[in-house]
């Protein structure tokens, strides 16, 4: 069983286009995440949602927009595609209060956008 | 602000001892993680710790000293498949909130035969 799953794993597209990504866990956590890593591996936080409701949300263009329609999905829509978008895209989840492992998050295997 | 420093780059044998540092900068911290991500996978968790010392798991161990703000991936017995990249990470936050997780430029190991 995958924990956390995103689709879809590839993506190539047109600049200018719009574009979603899906993601869901099955661990019953009650927060999840969106992160990007770029060229470099940096890998940086976008969004973090816990129980459906926006707690972190770094400074990223308003082109991106995610959405939770319950506590075990965080969709990331993608208006307008740039160049820069270029990336892979993580989704997370983590327990929020979990002692153990502090912010134990775990990973989905990433979405690899390339806009051309 | 905030900032994480860790080198770019390690390379070792196999059945050899690397250590990866991390030193940090950040308000509101309360502990220092480390993950491993292969090429082309995802992150996957190895360690945390919230308290100095040192936490071992199998061939794993990370260290932690809060007063150095500093910590260390201590990997034994090398293996080939232990070439990938590693991420510290800070987490952080105020009391009640959530707990945000800050990671560094990761550290690129290569084992060698």
């Amino acid at each position: 069983d995958t924990a956390v799953s995103q689709t879809p794993k590839y993506l190539v597209t047109q600049m200018g286009n719009d574009k979603s990504i899906k993601c869901e866990q099955n661990l019953g956590h009650d927060t999840m995440y969106w992160y990007k890593q770029d060229s470099k591996k940096f890998l940086k936080i976008m969004f973090s949602y816990n129980n459906k409701e926006l707690i972190i949300n770094e400074t990223v263009p308003n082109r991106f927009s995610p959405k939770s329609p319950d506590k075990a999905h965080l969709n990331l829509h993608i208006n307008s595609l740039e160049l820069g978008d270029s990336a892979v895209y993580f989704c997370a989840s983590s327990q929020r209060g979990q002692r153990a492992g502090g912010n134990t998050i775990y990973f989905g295997e990433g979405s690899w956008l390339t806009v051309v | 602000g905030q900032s994480l420093e860790q080198p770019s780059e390690v390379t070792a044998v196999e059945g050899a001892i690397v250590q990866i540092n991390c030193t940090y900068q950040t308000s509101g911290f309360y502990g220092l993680s480390w993950y491993q991500q292969h090429d082309g996978g995802a992150p996957t968790f190895l360690s945390y710790n919230a308290l100095d010392g040192l936490e071992e798991t199998g061939r794993f161990s990370s260290f932690l000293s809060r007063s150095d703000s500093y910590g260390y991936l201590l990997l034994q017995e090398l293996q080939m498949k232990d070439s990938a990249s590693y991420f510290c990470a800070v987490s952080r936050g105020s009391s009640g909130s959530a707990r945000q997780l800050t990671f560094g430029s990761g550290t690129q190991l290569t084992v060698l035969p």
